[in-house]
């Protein structure tokens, strides 16, 4: 059964920085491109960032590009988004999840306020 | 990117009741990868349909979906009490995108 789980968010002040981590079970993580996807408060859900298998490939969404980073490390099969330059908007419930569709973790809350 | 839009914004119905929930991409979705998703407050997305027309595992057979290249539906037959949720389209086949959301409310 494919788990994912995230971890690593909370409340932060605005301009701070945060990394949000995901662990994979139960699939081949080195085998499969990854996303995060956000949520925020009563809104829909929102693409975030895509990274392929080997790392090599990485994709943004306009709102965060330049200040979010995907990355990766099969070794330990994790999944990580370093988070800088923190906005209100960026609060949300973050998910990370596989490119084949339906595979999500429960989420983490990131909450970015003064 | 492929945008997605979702009709109606929202749907009230009575248990028993059928819906059918659309979803429009502004060009063609490569491979019909479009998937829906049935969400509840505080829960993380639950995959209802797949490749447009998929069933994921565990998903009772009054949902459907059907559709091809940019116009996409989701039928729900005889609404159960669990059903009332937010649903939301998503396409994969180019990156990532999802659509805006219906809700489908008790009437």
């Amino acid at each position: 059964e494919v788990q994912l789980v995230e971890s690593g968010g909370g409340l932060i002040q605005p301009g701070g920085s945060l990394r949000l981590s995901c662990t994979g079970s139960g699939f081949t993580f080195s085998s499969n491109s990854m996303h995060w996807v956000r949520q925020a408060p009563g809104k829909g859900l929102a693409w975030v960032s895509y990274i392929n298998s080997d790392g090599r490939s990485t994709n943004y969404a306009d709102s965060v590009k330049g200040r979010f980073t995907i990355s990766r490390d099969n070794a330990k099969n994790m999944l990580y988004l370093q988070m800088n330059s923190l906005r209100a908007e960026d609060t949300a419930v973050y998910y990370c999840g596989t490119a084949s569709p339906g595979n999500w973790g429960q989420g983490t809350l990131v909450t970015v306020s003064s | 990117e492929i945008v997605l839009t979702q009709s109606p914004d929202t749907l009230s119905l009575s248990p028993g009741e059928g819906a059918t929930l659309s979803c429009r991409a502004s060009q063609s979705v490569s491979n019909n990868y479009l998937a829906w998703y049935q969400q509840k407050s505080g829960q993380a997305p639950r995959l209802l349909i797949y490749g447009a027309s998929s069933r994921a595992t565990g998903i009772p057979d009054r949902f459907s979906g059907s559709g091809s290249g940019t116009d996409f539906t989701l039928t729900i037959t005889r609404l159960a009490p669990e059903d009332f949720a937010v649903y939301y389209c998503q396409q994969y086949g180019t990156s990532l995108t999802f659509g805006g959301g219906t809700k489908v409310e008790i009437k």
